[in-house]
């Protein structure tokens, strides 16, 4: 079993829908929980992160944890192509260092 | 700098040679972490600083990979005997400390071994 796995896509929704991400992740100790948005052939850039169960809400975007259940996810609303990319999840886990686990992402195609 | 670099940007490599890969984090950063992306991967952790010392180093594939960081500041990732399945885009990321919640990353390094 991977440490932290998404569906790898493609998801596709149409412009101005709700875009749901959806990851598991297996160490029951994490602490914070991260949603990166890359761009084919660009670097991760962070969206938001969660460490308390519940909601976290940035503009058009919401971040929801549920530590009982260990899945993480991320709502984009109003969806636009611009949003177009592959998300990652990222899980910081139970040790002090820092790293990060990475799911593989999940690329989201929001069609005009 | 405004942001985390790296150079070279790009590197074709034939098979069995060595290469380094540099990054320059962001001025004030104390943790700098490196990650590699094969194609359509996720992101791979490698190893990560903390000021000069590496106190986690699990993520280094093979006694091939090294990596040093000096003055707290840049750090080269060395592979030695580099093989095929080297090729990848090596990133590095820095934050202010390791409790630090985010990690800004550089444009990354892609390798390519011949």
């Amino acid at each position: 079993q991977k440490e932290v796995e998404q569906n790898s896509g493609p998801l596709s929704v149409p412009e101005g829908a709700i875009a749901s991400l959806n990851c598991t992740y297996s160490d029951r100790g994490s602490q914070s929980f991260f949603w990166y948005r890359q761009y084919s052939g660009k670097s991760p850039e962070l969206i938001m992160f969660i460490y308390s169960n519940g909601d976290k809400e940035d503009g058009r975007f919401t971040a929801q944890l549920n530590k009982a259940s260990q899945y993480v996810s991320l709502l984009i609303r109003d969806s636009q192509p611009s949003d177009s990319a592959t998300y990652l999840c990222a899980v910081r886990g139970s040790s002090n260092t820092g790293k990060l686990i990475f799911g593989q992402g999940t690329t989201l195609q929001v069609k005009p | 700098g405004a942001g985390v670099s790296q150079s070279p940007s790009n590197k074709v490599t034939e098979k069995g040679k060595d290469v380094e890969l540099r990054c320059d984090p962001i001025s004030g950063h104390t943790a700098l972490y490196w990650y590699r992306q094969s194609l359509g991967q996720g992101l791979e952790f490698l190893i990560y600083f903390q000021g000069n010392s590496a106190p986690d180093k699990s993520g280094l594939p093979s006694d091939r990979f090294s990596a040093e960081r000096t003055g707290g500041s840049v750090s080269t990732l060395t592979i030695q005997r580099t093989q095929q399945e080297d090729s990848a885009v090596y990133l590095c990321a820095s934050s202010l400390g390791t409790s630090s919640e985010t990690q800004y990353f550089g444009p990354g390094t892609r390798l390519l071994v011949l």
